[in-house]
Parts: C-alpha cells; structure tokens; sequence
C-alpha cells in the first residue's frame, strides 16, 4: 500500500486565494520531504527539500514567500501555495524518506487548478 | 488499485555496454501514459521517455528506449551505448488519463555505471 500520502488529490481555487497540500508518510519518519512539480510534457521540477523542525531549502528560481513550507513533525510537509495566479496550476507531487540512504517514496500528486 | 514494480533495486554495467531496466505495472485502465524519469544525486527528477500507451510504437529518445508490452503490462528501459553520465536512480511510473491525474511510481532502480 501507499507509504506516502498527498492530499488532496485536486483542488480548484479562485486566483488571489491560498491552498495547502498536505504529504504525510504513513508508516515511517521522515527527516526529509521533497516537493516537486510536473509541467505539461515536462520532469518533474524540484521546488524545495523540507527539512523537519527547520527551514525549507527552496531550489534556485522558487519563490519561498509564494510556496510556503512547513515541515512541523516527522511524517507531515505541507505545501501551501499562497495567493495563488492562474500560472500557479499545475501538479505538485511530494516525496520522502527515512534518510538519504533509503528509497524514496512519492506521493499520488495534486492537481491544483487557479481560476 | 494502480501498482508499478521494478524488481531490480540496483544494477552496474560497464560504460559502452547495453542495459535494460525492468518495470511492470498492474492497472484495469486502457488509456494511460508511462513514465521513465532519472534522478541524479540532485533529487530533480528528468523526465528520460513517455509512452502513451494507445501507441503501438515504442518512444525512443536518442540513446534511451523501452519495450513497451501492454498485455504483458510490461514497460522496460533501455540504454544503449551507456556513459558515465547515466549513473542515477531511475523510476517507473504510471498516470492514468484523463481525469485521474495520479501517478504512481516504482521504488526505483540505482543504475551504476562503471568506467
């Protein structure tokens, strides 16, 4: 079964609001969290490494003050992406592991559209 | 429910050599897209080949291509003329479309390449 949950699977929101996306490892801690998102045809774009109890590391070009993390226990990173734009939807899919040894585990997506 | 395996959790082959991930998934969808990404040390995930699977053809990418077996359920990588630059996580992974917007991955196959 699922070892990472994202939730929720999509969402619609009207520009100028915010959203939070929740990832959560269902039966392991994870130190780590990674937040990427998929453009159309595209890989998957690292946004930011959540770092459990300190601040997110956010990849060269990511506006922290637009997608804010916050990485508050173990087995739970959210991803709210604030004040959202049309050009914010897109899908954004988390992933997390025990440590940087062991496998990485990924979340289903969100599916995030700004209307 | 959708799964994705990859049965070989690492392989190492010599530079110039062939090579051929597995991946095998289990789904009761017919319309689908299929997924190679490569993950260096980085963590960004680079998207190597997508298969539709409405199409017969195999994708290929230059010196990446897969054999892709629908009834077999069946979606192998190969890499032909293999460089040092190959060496990486590679995952499988699956989306249903349209409207899901779900993917799912495999846990991963560590390819090392060796000079």
């Amino acid at each position: 079964g699922a070892v990472v949950s994202q939730h929720p699977s999509w969402v619609i929101c009207k520009s100028g609001t915010s959203v939070k996306i929740e990832c959560r490892s269902l039966d392991f801690q994870a130190t780590t969290m990674f937040w990427y998102r998929q453009f159309p045809k595209q890989s998957l774009m690292l946004m930011a490494t959540s770092n459990e109890g300190s601040k997110a590391t956010y990849e060269q070009g990511v506006e922290k003050d637009k997608f804010l993390i916050n990485h508050a226990s173990l087995t739970l990173s959210t991803l709210t992406v604030t004040s959202a734009h049309p050009e914010d939807s897109s899908f954004y899919i988390c992933s997390a592991s025990r440590d940087p040894n062991s496998p990485l585990h990924f979340g289903n997506g969100t599916r995030l559209t700004v209307t | 429910a959708q799964t994705v395996t990859q049965s070989q959790p690492e392989m190492s082959v010599q530079e110039a050599e062939t090579v051929t991930l597995s991946c095998t998934y289990d789904t009761s969808e017919n319309n689908y897209y299929l997924f190679w990404y490569k993950q260096p040390p980085s963590r960004q995930m680079i998207l190597v080949i997508r298969q539709e699977a409405y199409k017969q053809q195999n994708a290929t990418e230059n010196r990446f291509s897969v054999n892709f077996q629908k009834a077999a359920k069946s979606f192998s990588l190969k890499i032909s003329d293999s460089q040092l630059g190959d060496t990486a996580m590679y995952f499988c992974a699956f989306m249903i479309l349209p409207g899901d917007d779900k993917i799912i991955f495999g846990k991963g196959t560590r390819l090392h390449i060796l000079p």
